[in-house]
């Protein structure tokens, strides 16, 4: 069955240090969102993409934040300078038409530290 | 906000049906009901999803009542593997620039020995 995945799977890093969290989304889907979870709070939508630009995004999604897609396969989410607060779960998620069923990736843990 | 309602926890005896809860009085015509859990910080994992009639696949069941204001999601035989919160998620069919997911506290299901 076709699943979303991401690396990496656990990722520490300084306060300042830029980040890149990769996912690789199920391999027919054109829509495609990173979501958080900060540690036992609810998930937040981040941003949605789709046709190689962002299609919404949240508040917390600042110039700090950005996504990209290189390659065919690959969906990525850059923080530029990372702070304490951006230690949260990660997840990528993706559906074939965007308000079709989206799938989630197993998750990024960022530790901030 | 979500507009969904769910008690916060629920227990369920292992190899007993659970079944959760949630209200939705506000829900649209064009929106549909989907479920979603999350097993210990894993990424969310899709349920099932449905509009007013019952659905069942190899997961669960869905049951909408007939005013469309509230669900239940039935695991028929629930295991340990089945503890997890759960969220019943109302969004709506189509293609629009606003597909993001807000996920609410969801239902904290303990399966139990």
């Amino acid at each position: 069955e076709p699943e979303v995945t991401q690396t990496p799977s656990h990722q520490v890093t300084q306060m300042g240090q830029e980040v890149i969290l990769r996912c690789v989304p199920i391999s027919n889907h054109l829509y495609f969102y990173w979501y958080r979870q900060i540690l036992g709070q609810k998930v937040e939508f981040l941003v949605s993409f789709y046709n190689n630009e962002i299609s919404e995004k949240s508040e917390i999604f600042d110039d700090q934040f950005s996504v990209e897609r290189p390659d065919g396969s690959n969906f990525t989410l850059k923080i530029r300078s990372t702070k304490l607060e951006d230690s949260a779960m990660y997840f990528c998620a993706s559906s074939s038409p965007p308000r079709e069923t989206q799938y989630f990736g197993p998750g990024t843990r960022l530790l901030v530290l | 906000d979500a507009k969904t309602t769910q008690p916060p926890s629920m227990d369920c005896a292992e190899g007993r049906a659970a079944n959760l809860p949630c209200n939705h009085s506000t829900i649209s015509g064009n929106e549909y009901v989907y479920w979603y859990r999350q097993i210990h910080s894993q990424g969310p994992q899709y349920i099932i999803h449905g509009l007013k009639n019952n659905e069942t696949n190899e997961m669960a069941s869905l049951i909408i009542t007939e005013d469309r204001k509230s669900s239940t999601l039935i695991l028929p035989h629930a295991t340990l593997r089945d503890t997890a919160v759960y969220y019943c998620i109302v969004r709506v069919a189509g293609y629009n620039r606003d597909d993001k997911i807000i996920f609410g506290k969801g239902t904290r299901l303990h399966i139990l020995p």
